[in-house]
C-alpha cells in the first residue's frame, strides 16, 4: 500500500496567514492526489483534486501543487472559516489511502 | 442537488451483522462509481470499499475483506454496505461517498454519516 504522510500534523495559525501543508507519498503517484477539507462534526468535503485542480466553488486562496511524491496544500491568506482538519489522498492505486491529517487551528 | 443519505448505523454486539444503506439523489447513480469511507472516533479517514459503476467489480480494504459486502442497486440509487463479523475497531462514522474506483478519480461529494458502535 502506498503510505501517505502530512506535515505537520497540527499547525497554529492567525487569520490573514499564508500557510503550507505538506503530503508526501511512499512512492511515485504521478499527480493523483486529492486534498479534502473537514470540520468538526462534519463530513469532508473536496477541495482540489489532480494536485492543483480547484473543485468547483472552492475560493482561490487556496491552491495545490506537486508531482510524483511531494505535494503542498497552500492557504494563501487564512480566513475564519479554514480552521479545519485537511486530509490528502492518493488515487494512484487501490487501497487508496489518506494522510494522518493537519489539524489547522486559530492561534 | 447531489444528495446522498445514509442509515442504518446502530450499536451491535461483537460478532454480529449490520446492513448500511446510501439513498442518493439528484444525479444519475447508475453511471457513478460509489465508495465507502469510515471514521473512527477521533481519528483519520479510512477508505473501506469501493464500487464500479455497474456493481460488477469490488475492491475492499485488507481490514474489512471477507467481513464487508458492498452492493448497489441502481433501480433503487441505493448503495449498501453489509457489515459481518464485526469488531470493536469497525467503530466509526460510515461516510457514503460519489466517485473513488478509478485511477485518478476523487470523492466529490459525501453524506453526513452514519455511526456504527460495536459494544458489548
Amino acid at each position: 500500500d502506498i503510505q501517505m504522510t502530512q506535515s505537520p500534523s497540527s499547525l497554529s495559525a492567525s487569520v490573514g496567514d499564508r500557510v503550507t501543508i505538506t503530503c508526501r507519498a511512499s512512492q511515485s503517484i504521478n499527480t493523483y492526489l486529492n486534498w479534502y477539507q473537514q470540520k468538526p462534526g462534519r463530513a469532508p468535503k473536496l477541495l482540489i483534486y489532480a494536485a492543483s485542480t480547484l473543485y468547483s466553488a472552492v475560493p482561490s486562496r487556496f491552491s495545490g501543487s506537486g508531482s510524483g511524491t511531494d505535494f503542498t496544500l497552500t492557504i494563501s491568506s487564512l480566513q475564519p472559516e479554514d480552521f479545519a482538519t485537511y486530509y490528502c489522498q492518493q488515487s494512484h492505486s487501490t487501497p487508496p489511502t489518506f494522510g494522518q491529517g493537519t489539524k489547522l487551528e486559530i492561534k | 442537488d447531489v444528495q446522498l443519505v445514509e442509515s442504518g448505523g446502530d450499536l451491535v454486539q461483537p460478532g454480529g451483522s449490520l446492513r448500511l444503506s446510501c439513498a442518493s439523489s439528484g444525479f444519475t447513480f447508475s453511471s457513478y462509481a460509489m465508495t465507502w469511507v469510515r471514521q473512527a472516533p477521533g481519528k483519520g479517514l479510512e477508505w473501506v470499499s469501493s464500487i464500479n459503476y455497474s456493481g460488477d467489480t469490488t475492491y475492499y480494504a485488507a481490514s474489512v475483506k471477507g467481513r464487508f459486502t458492498i452492493s448497489r442497486d441502481n433501480s433503487k440509487n441505493t448503495l449498501y454496505l453489509h457489515m459481518n463479523s464485526l469488531r470493536a475497531d469497525d467503530t466509526a462514522v460510515y461516510y457514503c461517498t460519489r466517485g473513488g474506483f478509478y485511477s485518478g478519480s476523487y470523492l466529490d461529494y459525501w453524506g453526513r454519516g452514519t455511526l456504527v458502535t460495536v459494544s458489548s
